[in-house]
């Protein structure tokens, strides 16, 4: 089982829809939470980060965080063609160094 | 506030060279981390650095890879006696403290 899973996708939405992204984790250690996003060819582009359960709202994106079901989601609302990316989760055990263990990413594809 | 910097940008080289790439974090950045990223999968850690200690390396880190940050400014990568399996996007991230990390834009290896 990889530490931190995520669909490969692609995930295809209409533009204007709402995107959901989904990331499970393994290590009940896990303090801390990140969603990158990655455009093809480029570096990981931070856009959230969530630490405790609930929801975090950053403008058309909203991080969801349910520590006991290990399970992290991002929403991205109405949905542009320049959200197309690779979304990557990404999860940090903050009493065990500093090293981010990533998922294989979500490839998300918004079409007009 | 310039962003984390790489160079190169791009290396080809033939098997058996050896190759050291450098980073250049965010300005007050004491933590400065590698990765590496193969197609269709998610960075790897491979060390980092707080100031000019090297405090954690990963399993993937074999003896042909060294890493220094002698000032506790920029970093350098090297790799010895070069393998196709080196081939990858190697990425530099820094972060204040235990905050979140910032990417910078990747060097693409490519081993002949």
């Amino acid at each position: 089982q990889k530490e931190v899973e995520q669909n490969s996708g692609p995930l295809s939405v209409p533009e204007g829809a709402i995107a959901s992204l989904n990331c499970t984790y393994s290590d009940r250690g896990s303090q801390s939470f990140f969603w990158y996003r990655q455009y093809s060819g480029k570096s990981p582009e931070l856009i959230m980060s969530i630490y405790s359960n609930g929801d975090k709202e950053d403008g058309r994106f909203t991080a969801q965080l349910n520590k006991a079901s290990q399970y992290v989601s991002l929403l991205i609302r109405d949905s542009q063609p320049s959200d197309s990316a690779t979304y990557l989760c990404a999860v940090k055990r903050d009493n065990a160094g500093n090293m981010l263990t990533f998922g294989g990413g979500t490839r998300l594809m918004v079409k007009p | 506030d310039t962003g984390v910097s790489q160079n190169p940008r791009h290396k080809i080289t033939k098997r058996g060279q050896n190759v050291t790439f450098r980073c250049d974090p965010i300005s007050e950045h004491n933590r400065l981390y590698w990765y590496r990223q193969t197609l269709g999968q998610g960075p790897e850690f491979l060390t980092y650095f707080q100031n000019e200690a090297q405090l954690e390396k990963s399993r993937l880190l074999s003896d042909r890879f060294s890493a220094e940050r002698p000032k506790g400014s920029f970093s350098t990568l090297e790799i010895q006696r070069t393998e196709q399996g080196d081939s990858a996007m190697y990425l530099c991230a820094s972060s204040l403290g235990a905050l979140e990390q910032y990417f910078g834009p990747g060097t693409r290896l490519t081993v002949t």
